[in-house]
């Protein structure tokens, strides 16, 4: 059974600080790894893809892969009171080749004190 | 583009009554996916569509729930009868599928069934 695994928080950060999430996936098949970030209320917001080892960075948020430990990670520098809300990590068998369902992890809940 | 459309936003119900939720992908997406989000399981995938077409329907929970997609512009998710277990929101997402996987979604449906 495919498994994403979050802490689920919170985790309150300074503003101004660099905010740190970390995920863990089960399935060894996954291919694309997506963080989205969702308000309370709102629908998830895709912020960041990532298909390949390493980093990669977008402003001011850095995604990063290890397949080997099954590890994927979001950054957030120079945080602000508006990064607070709740960050959900998804990973998808394919590649490109056709869509499937992304499985979710149940999210960590950022608070950004100001 | 105006991105997933989804109806209604809110809906209440009396328990056993049918409930029928719609959703408008994003236009020249070809991948549409409905997903279910609480407090206890997080976001869990109902069912997806690849061009129209029924992939994966395993995580629709019982017989009760049922999705169609008759063009490529008009999705509905359907409960009959509806049990007051079926309260969640409801995201309708959509994505390029065959070169993209990246998923957009609806502002959701919230469901109460009373």
């Amino acid at each position: 059974q495919k498994e994403v695994e979050q802490n689920s928080g919170p985790l309150s950060v300074p503003e101004g600080a660099i905010a740190s999430l970390n995920c863990t996936y089960s399935d060894r098949g996954s291919q694309s790894f997506f963080w989205y970030r969702q308000y309370s209320g709102k629908s998830p917001e895709l912020i960041m893809s990532i298909y390949s080892n390493g980093d990669k960075e977008d402003g001011r948020f850095t995604a990063q892969l290890n397949k080997a430990s099954q590890y994927v990670s979001l950054l957030i520098r120079d945080s602000q009171p508006s990064d607070s809300a709740t960050y959900l990590c998804a990973v998808n068998r394919r590649s490109g080749g056709g869509a499937d369902g992304l499985t979710f992890g149940k999210g960590t809940h950022l608070i950004i004190q100001p | 583009d105006a991105g997933v459309i989804q109806s209604p936003r809110h809906e209440v119900t009396e328990m056993g009554q049918e409930v029928t939720l719609r959703c408008k992908p994003i236009s020249g997406h070809n991948s549409l996916f409905w997903y279910r989000q609480t407090m206890m399981r997080g976001l869990e995938l109902l069912i997806y569509f690849n061009n129209n077409v029924p992939i994966d329907d395993s995580g629709m929970p019982e017989d009760r729930f049922s999705a169609k997609m008759p063009n490529a512009s008009f999705s509905t998710l359907k409960i009959q009868p509806s049990e007051p277990r079926d309260s969640a929101v409801y995201f309708c997402a959509s994505s390029l599928g065959h070169t993209n996987t990246e998923a957009f979604f609806g502002q959701g449906t919230r469901l109460t069934v009373v």
